[in-house]
């Protein structure tokens, strides 16, 4: 079945970086965009960004612009979503997803699904 | 930039009862554009409902999606043990490309 999974939780400093691992399965890789989110403790869903495994395009939201980078080696099938400048306020669950596309409603679309189990990042002195 | 506001923030009911879940743009949107995740505590999320109201694989007919330009609605029609979780909207676009709502939390009354 289609899967992805994460690395490990994180620990990190302020004014790191972090890169975030999301090893994809059960399809072909390159056949689908990966985007990243987030969520903070107790918060919502923050889209960050996305990446065309076969292009190695991407998008950014623009609150992530210049802080976060998208990669990917297609060799292995992982996507890889480095942030960097990391502050107290990039504690949070970072998670992958692919992005599903279809024609709806004669309108083409895109959502998530599935995602991965998400990755813990902790920013602390 | 299209914002998406949820309501209510919380829902207390009690399981059997239906559930109705508000999601509003602050402009019209593409019916087709409107995604709800359910997500539970420690879980990632997982897909709903797709273009406003397409059930996603594996998804029981109890979950339901409707609306149009403005006003989308998920409604549980007998709510389950298993259906207490926050609950997200999504929403496609040009710029950002994808804008979450804040989510509604449906707790056991």
């Amino acid at each position: 079945q289609v899967q992805l999974v994460q690395s490990g939780a994180e620990v990190k400093k302020p004014g790191a970086s972090v890169k975030v691992s999301c090893k994809a399965s059960g399809y072909t890789f390159i056949s689908y965009d990966i985007n990243w989110v987030r969520q903070a403790p107790g918060q919502g869903l923050e889209w960050m960004g996305w990446m065309n495994p076969y292009s190695g395009n991407t998008g950014y939201a623009q609150k992530f612009q210049g802080r976060v980078t998208l990669t990917r080696n297609t060799s292995v099938s992982t996507a890889y979503m480095e942030l960097s400048s990391l502050r107290s306020e990039d504690t949070a669950v970072y998670y992958c997803a692919i992005a599903r596309r279809d024609t709806v409603l004669m309108v083409y679309t895109e959502w998530f699904d599935p995602w991965g189990q998400g990755t813990l990042v902790t920013v602390s002195s | 930039e299209i914002v998406l506001t949820q309501s209510p923030g919380t829902l207390s009911l009690s399981p059997g009862e239906r559930a109705t879940l508000s999601c509003r743009a602050s402009q019209s949107v593409r019916t087709s554009y409107l995604t709800w995740y359910q997500q539970k505590p420690g879980q990632a999320p997982r897909l709903l409902i797709y273009g406003a109201s397409s059930r996603a694989t594996g998804i029981p007919d109890r979950f339901s999606g409707s609306g149009s330009v403005t006003d989308f609605t998920l409604t549980i029609s007998r709510l389950e043990p298993e259906d207490f979780a926050v609950y997200y909207c999504q929403l496609y676009g040009s710029s950002p490309r994808f804008t979450f709502g804040p989510g509604t939390k449906v707790e056991i009354k």
